[in-house]
């Protein structure tokens, strides 16, 4: 069964540190990558996703990510976190023969401390 | 302009109770997907309708579990004798047309509903 791996289940980082949270998943075909993130008492929202074309997306809040094909990963960066940052984030997969159902990790939570 | 909403935000129900969770999707999304995220883990797909039919219901654990979307616009998750194992944060999500765009589409996520089974 497909399943999307996050390594670092908590992360501890100091303001202006930099971010980088590992995501891998085991599909062989074609897929769609995303990270959601969750702030305290907020809901799920889509920080960025990939489809095709530049493997580097940038999403909001000057988060981007790298799909790394051959190592089966999509690795979520930022080079200075804020204390605002301080959420859950979550790594999504869905396959192209399944489009509408999303794989989603177990989550990292990312504390920032001011 | 107004994002996906679930009510209620929180139910406690004991044990063998039936319960319904309700979501109202972005206005004009066709589609529409139901999670489940236990403690500690992401959330694990439910079901998926487009428009008023269930295309897809492989995740639903048992036939405890049904859902339906009879206008093809509010969903209600429906829970019948439920077990303690069936406590988790229910979240609901809809794009504006699913699958038809190979994966391209958006899912927003609602609050969840919180369910508490004693």
């Amino acid at each position: 069964a497909q399943s999307v791996s996050q390594h670092n289940h908590h992360v501890i980082l100091s303001e202006a540190a930099s971010l980088e949270l590992g995501c891998n998943y085991s599909y062989g075909g074609t897929v769609n990558l995303f990270w959601y993130v969750q702030y305290p008492g907020q809901h799920l929202q889509l920080l960025l996703k990939y489809f095709s074309g530049d493997p580097l997306v940038k999403g909001i809040k000057g988060f981007e990510a790298e799909f790394i094909k051959s190592k089966f990963s999509f690795n979520l960066r930022k080079p200075s976190v804020q204390w605002s940052d301080t959420a859950e984030y979550f790594c999504a997969v869905n396959r192209m023969d399944s489009s509408y159902k999303l794989i989603f990790g177990s989550g990292t939570r990312l504390l920032v401390r001011p | 302009g107004a994002g996906v909403s679930q009510t209620p935000s929180n139910k406690v129900t004991e044990k063998g109770k039936y319960v319904e969770l309700r979501c109202d999707p972005i206005s004009g999304h066709t589609a529409l997907y139901w999670y489940r995220q236990s403690l500690g883990q992401g959330p694990e797909f439910l079901i998926y309708f487009q428009g008023t039919g269930a295309a897809d219901d492989s995740g639903l654990p048992n036939d405890r579990f049904f859902a339906v979307r009879p206008e093809g616009s509010v969903s209600t998750l429906k829970i019948q004798r439920t077990e303690r194992g069936d406590s988790a944060v229910y979240l609901c999500a809809s794009s504006l047309s699913g699958g038809a765009t190979g994966g391209a589409d958006t899912q927003y996520f609602g609050p969840g509903t919180r369910l508490t089974v004693l």
